[in-house]
């Protein structure tokens, strides 16, 4: 079955460290998400990216993140200057329409040190 | 993937009996909702879906149940086995919208 892959499963960066986190979407889906849970809350909603632009982000999603499809399988968050409060799980999701289910990964643990 | 911290609801089962695990959400405008499961150190996986035209439906040992009058969502597992231990979100997404709003979610802990 095809799934969304997304790696590192873990990263430990420095505060103020760049990070750039990864995720491989499902092939034939065109609508992509990058949503967080940091320890102990809810899954929040971070970004939706559709036909290589932002189609809506959260009040979350600001100055400090990016996302960026750099080539025809992979999609990217950055975050640019790290903060203690962006340590979080960090889970990119894809889905085939906008109105169709989101498919998720399996996260990255983003540790800021 | 873990929810570790999370004040959760619970809910134990005994093996071979039914489950049920309710959601209440409060956006009226919400026409698109989702069940998910999340087991420790995965993401959430899919599990069902229905939109805000039905009042019902099933799939492989899930119901799930929609009722708009008191925004409540419900997921039934007919016969739950082991590994149907793992933490269920309920997500609910508006008309137009991309962005799915997740609940808190509940435990489910199926005894052997």
């Amino acid at each position: 079955e095809p799934e969304v892959t997304q790696t590192p499963s873990h990263q430990v960066t420095q505060m103020g460290q760049e990070v750039i986190l990864r995720c491989v979407p499902i092939s034939n889906h065109l609508y992509f998400y990058w949503y967080r849970q940091i320890l102990g809350q809810k899954v929040e909603f971070l970004v939706s990216f559709y036909n290589n632009e932002i189609s809506e982000k959260s009040e979350i999603f600001d100055d400090q993140f990016s996302v960026e499809r750099p080539d025809g399988s992979n999609f990217t968050l950055k975050i640019r200057s790290t903060k203690l409060e962006d340590s979080a799980m960090y889970f990119c999701a894809s889905s085939d329409s906008p109105s169709g289910p989101q498919h998720f990964g399996d996260g990255t643990r983003l540790s800021i040190l | 993937g873990e929810s570790v911290g999370l004040h959760l609801p619970t809910l134990s089962v005994q093996e071979g009996d039914n489950s049920i695990i309710n959601c209440a959400y409060s956006n009226s405008a919400s026409d698109y909702f989702i069940w998910y499961k999340q087991e420790s150190g995965k993401g959430p996986q899919f599990i069902i879906d229905i939109r805000s035209n039905m009042d019902k439906r099933q799939g492989q040992r899930v119901t799930v149940l929609l009722n708009k009058t008191v925004k409540h969502l419900s997921l039934q597992i007919a016969a739950t086995q082991p590994g149907d231990s793992a933490v269920y979100f309920c997500a609910e997404k508006e008309t137009g919208a991309n962005n799915l709003f997740f609940g808190t979610g509940t435990r489910l802990t199926v005894i052997p």
